[in-house]
């Protein structure tokens, strides 16, 4: 399978612990984002990288979260000190970097469903 | 701040139907849209792109017009079957910046 993967799918931890998730593209593709969905509601934007540089980052993305891209690769999402509200879905997407950010199509990963107990 | 409405319940249809979706924005000027289709524990896949200087897009069975007068876009699902059954979300996006705002999603059940 070539698309968008994710490890692990679901993790369960208690609040106050650290979890962290890994995120492998689509080969080629330059751009990578994370966003979080709540049941319920539309994926939220967290970051976006090219290759690995850190572009852009969304208020969501408090201090106790990190994303790190260190080779242009693959991607991972740290939370630190896990709260009951970080319950939510992780969704990884990754495109080929077009000009045309329109036509840049966002390929999403199956996501990796965290419950804060 | 922005906020983008899609349809809250959800929407039942008899297969062979027509499904209308839509999606309402405030306080934001996207430069383009797009329509995702999203399956229980999967990611969204992407599906249709507007952009604000056309007023529709079409492919195969799926029809999708842009109003940004209204700040409307409505998403049509012709001939639906049970198979079109999922959750479809709107999404839209600038030309200067990678991210994009995401509607609340609207579930379709297509019955036979």
């Amino acid at each position: 399978d070539t698309g968008v993967s994710q490890d692990p799918r679901h993790k369960i931890t208690k609040r106050g612990q650290n979890v962290t998730f890994r995120c492998d593209p689509i080969s080629e593709h330059n751009r990578l984002y994370w966003y979080r969905q709540t049941l319920g509601q539309g994926p939220e934007f967290l970051t976006y990288f090219q290759n690995e540089a850190q572009l852009e980052k969304s208020r969501l993305l408090s201090d106790r979260f990190s994303a790190e891209r260190p080779k242009g690769s693959f991607s991972t999402l740290e939370i630190q000190r896990t709260e009951q509200g970080d319950s939510a879905m992780y969704l990884c997407a990754s495109s080929l970097g077009f000009r045309d950010r329109a036509s840049d199509t966002q390929y999403f990963g199956p996501g990796t469903r965290l419950t804060v107990l | 701040s922005q906020k983008i409405e899609q349809n809250s319940e959800a929407l039942n249809i008899q297969e062979g139907k027509t499904a209308t979706l839509t999606c309402n924005y405030t306080n934001y000027s996207p430069a383009y849209l797009q329509w995702y289709r999203q399956d229980p524990g999967r990611g969204p896949v992407f599906l249709l792109l507007i952009r604000e200087n056309e007023k529709e897009k079409r492919k195969e069975r799926l029809k999708v017009t842009f109003d940004t007068t209204l700040k409307q876009s409505l998403f049509h699902i012709t001939a639906s079957q049970p198979a079109d059954s999922a959750t479809y979300l709107c999404a839209l996006g600038r030309y200067n910046t990678d991210k994009l705002i995401f509607g609340t999603g609207t579930r379709l059940q297509v019955f036979p």
